[in-house]
């Protein structure tokens, strides 16, 4: 039972351009959410997060949206550089205990 | 600040052993959270602790255990290895329910 959901494995964007990662949970009572980068051969690193109270939380060139009626969350980097170029997941729980991950996004940006 | 390291990062065993994988946390984090991560999967939560005592368990068997000891550093036990059980195994840590760090990780192969 997949409670947390990426459905596109990957995505190729242009340097420069809107990177857009999208995630859906189906879970209502989750109200804390992660957004995690991962490089081969090394562990997840924390990009972005927002709480339930919040629909847009911004870091610099990484926006978080999120839609609660829809339950779906985005992440947005603009611009994007080759160096994004990494697997992104997208986690999400209740009150920050168990965390529920999606499958994962590979975005390539291509110089 | 330390971040959270993980040993060994690569371990490989033979059906039916048992192997120990060790995390220690980043400083002043007591909280320590397991994840295996199987091929082209998210992180699965395997179990959280919190000051030497689990309060959180996902959904694997009684042969994963753990510890966590008074420094907060923790340990992952795999009894009865099976062929399945070849992932990456992630430790995070976290001081609040909003700051979780993770580590590089061990690789585990089972033959």
């Amino acid at each position: 039972d997949q409670q947390v959901k990426q459905n596109s494995p990957s995505l190729s964007v242009q340097e420069g351009r809107i990177s857009i990662l999208n995630c859906d949970y189906t879970n209502s009572m989750f109200d804390y959410f992660l957004w995690y980068k991962k490089y081969p051969a090394e562990g997840p690193t924390f990009l972005i997060s927002i709480s339930s109270i919040k629909d847009k939380n911004e870091d610099g060139r990484f926006t978080v949206f999120l839609n609660k009626s829809a339950k779906h969350l985005s992440l947005h980097i603009v611009p994007s550089q080759p160096g994004d170029s990494a697997v992104y997941f997208c986690a999400a729980s209740v009150a920050g205990n168990q965390f529920y991950f999606g499958t994962g996004t590979s975005l390539t940006v291509i110089p | 600040e330390t971040g959270v390291t993980q040993s060994p990062t690569h371990l490989i065993k033979t059906r039916g052993q048992q192997v120990t994988l060790r995390c220690s946390s980043q400083s002043g984090h007591n909280t320590v959270s397991w994840y295996q991560q199987a091929l082209g999967q998210g992180p699965q939560f395997i179990f959280q602790y919190y000051r030497e005592e689990e309060n959180g368990r996902g959904n694997f068997p009684p042969r994963f255990s753990g510890l966590q000891f008074p420094n907060y550093s923790s340990e992952l036990n795999v009894n009865a290895l099976e062929l399945d059980d070849s992932a990456l195994y992630l430790c995070a840590s976290s001081s609040t329910a909003y700051g979780y760090t993770f580590g590089s990780g061990t690789r585990l192969t089972v033959v």
